[in-house]
């Protein structure tokens, strides 16, 4: 059973678009969620984390529906830096506890 | 600054060596954590330290063998590692306790590590 499940992509789209992206969790007591972005080669990044409420940071929208246990994160007005592969990623517990990632799903902005 | 350091970057071992991956952060985190990431695919956790102390083993091979011997440094020791243990190690830290942003976790650059 998958934890965590992302669409792989990849998605391609022209740069000024909007894409957004899906994740759903299977763990309902999983309690805090985040988007990473990872570059190739590189390591994981924090993009985001993502706030029951739902929250925003410049052209980044992130939204989580506890009921669903659905995360989606929204890139408006796509650059081509934006170009890398965007994993959802949740944790279960409090205190110090592992992350469990989704596959990730790549971005290619095209010009 | 949300810095954490690995070294070395790269690392070519053979089945019979013994190597250690080192990291190390300042930032007061007390949770400091082991991934390992094969291409294409997610990091997957391996260890968890909590205030110096083992708090989580995902069924990690022995010939893995973490040691966090202060709340800034933690070692991941590799001994007669096999081909399939080729992989970017990943450190990560974080504060302890629950609420964002103390479980924000952040990522060293990674050790990449060649098995023969």
């Amino acid at each position: 059973r998958k934890e965590v499940e992302q669409d792989p992509g990849p998605f391609n789209v022209p740069e000024g678009a909007t894409v957004a992206f899906n994740c759903t969790y299977s763990n309902s007591a999983s309690q805090s969620f985040f988007w990473y972005r990872q570059d190739c080669r590189k390591e994981p990044k924090l993009l985001m984390s993502v706030y029951s409420s739902g929250n925003e940071d410049g052209r980044f929208t992130a939204q989580l529906n506890r009921a669903s246990q659905y995360i989606s994160l929204l890139i408006r007005d796509s650059k081509l830096s934006d170009s890398a592969t965007y994993l959802c990623v949740v944790r279960s517990g409090g205190g110090a506890d592992g992350l469990t990632f989704g596959k990730g799903t790549h971005l290619i902005i095209q010009p | 600054d949300t810095e954490v350091t690995q070294t070395p970057k790269h690392l070519v071992m053979g089945m019979t060596n013994k190597k250690s991956l080192k990291c190390e952060q300042h930032m007061g985190h007390r949770a400091m954590y082991w991934y390992k990431q094969k291409a294409k695919k997610p990091p997957e956790l391996m260890f968890v330290y909590s205030y110096e102390k083992l708090s989580i083993n995902e069924s990690v091979p022995s010939r893995f063998s973490p040691e966090c011997p202060n709340s800034s440094l933690l070692n991941l020791h590799l001994h007669a590692l096999q081909p399939e243990d080729s992989a970017l190690y990943l450190c990560a830290s974080s504060q302890v306790g629950t609420g964002l942003p103390k479980e924000t976790q952040y990522f060293g650059p990674g050790t990449r590590l060649l098995v023969l």
